[in-house]
């Protein structure tokens, strides 16, 4: 099976650019998540998909930061304008139905760096 | 939400069991115990889960207290390619979100 797709790999760009990340699902998992890692720190969840609907979006910094998922398949999440705090990598993870077993999906996730 | 409690650190001799531990006073009835982990430079990678009873499968071992209050995760023979950082999460299993809340993890050195 196919693993959880993202592009690009790394990003560098100017504080107030703005980027956007791709990611491509497993195939039939209907929930998608973004998380955001800090170096030296655990993923922190910035929005949840079911389907092409928001779940849960509570910790996503919304004056800056947006995200889609059309058709209930792929997504992107942009940042527009970017800050230096924004370096980060960001994962993106599927799981199906939101199900306990088996668990989440990651991708290998964007390098983003903020000069 | 219920917060698990690891050591920063753990280091092991390669070929030999690690025990990982993890802490959750807090832990719900209903609230499901799950183990990640991530090594360098890829996202975090499912390791196990179990709810009250111990689980194995080809990866690991998850030995859950009585009291459901502690976890442990059991490598039964470290490798060098299990040098990772392992994250012990509670994840709720009620509510549309059932979300993994991730801490910082335990980084796992495995020395030849």
């Amino acid at each position: 099976e196919a693993g959880v797709a993202q592009s690009p790999r790394y990003k560098i760009i100017e504080k107030r650019q703005s980027v956007a990340f791709w990611c491509n699902p497993i195939s039939g998992h209907a929930t998608l998540y973004w998380y955001q890692q800090i170096l030296g720190q655990g993923p922190k969840l910035l929005i949840q998909f079911q389907n092409n609907g928001v779940v849960d979006d509570s910790q996503l910094p919304k004056d800056r930061f947006s995200a889609e998922r059309l058709k209930g398949v792929d997504s992107t999440l942009k940042i527009q304008p970017a800050k230096l705090e924004d370096s980060a990598v960001y994962l993106c993870a599927s799981s199906f139905q939101g199900e306990i077993a088996g668990g989440y999906t990651f991708g290998s996730g964007t390098r983003l760096t903020v000069v | 939400d219920a917060k698990t409690t690891q050591p920063n650190s753990m280091e092991s001799n390669e070929e030999e069991p690690v025990h990982l531990p993890c802490n959750h006073s807090t832990i719900s009835g209903t609230d499901y115990i799950h183990w990640y982990r991530q090594l360098p430079s890829q996202g975090p990678e499912y390791v196990i889960h179990g709810l009250t009873s111990n689980v194995n499968n080809r990866m690991a071992s998850l030995a859950i207290a009585e009291d459901r209050k502690s976890s442990t995760l059991i490598l039964h023979r470290a490798t060098l390619r299990d040098a990772a950082v392992y994250y012990c999460i509670l994840r709720l299993s009620s509510g549309s979100a059932r979300q993994l809340t991730f801490g910082s993890g335990t980084q796992l050195t495995v020395l030849p």
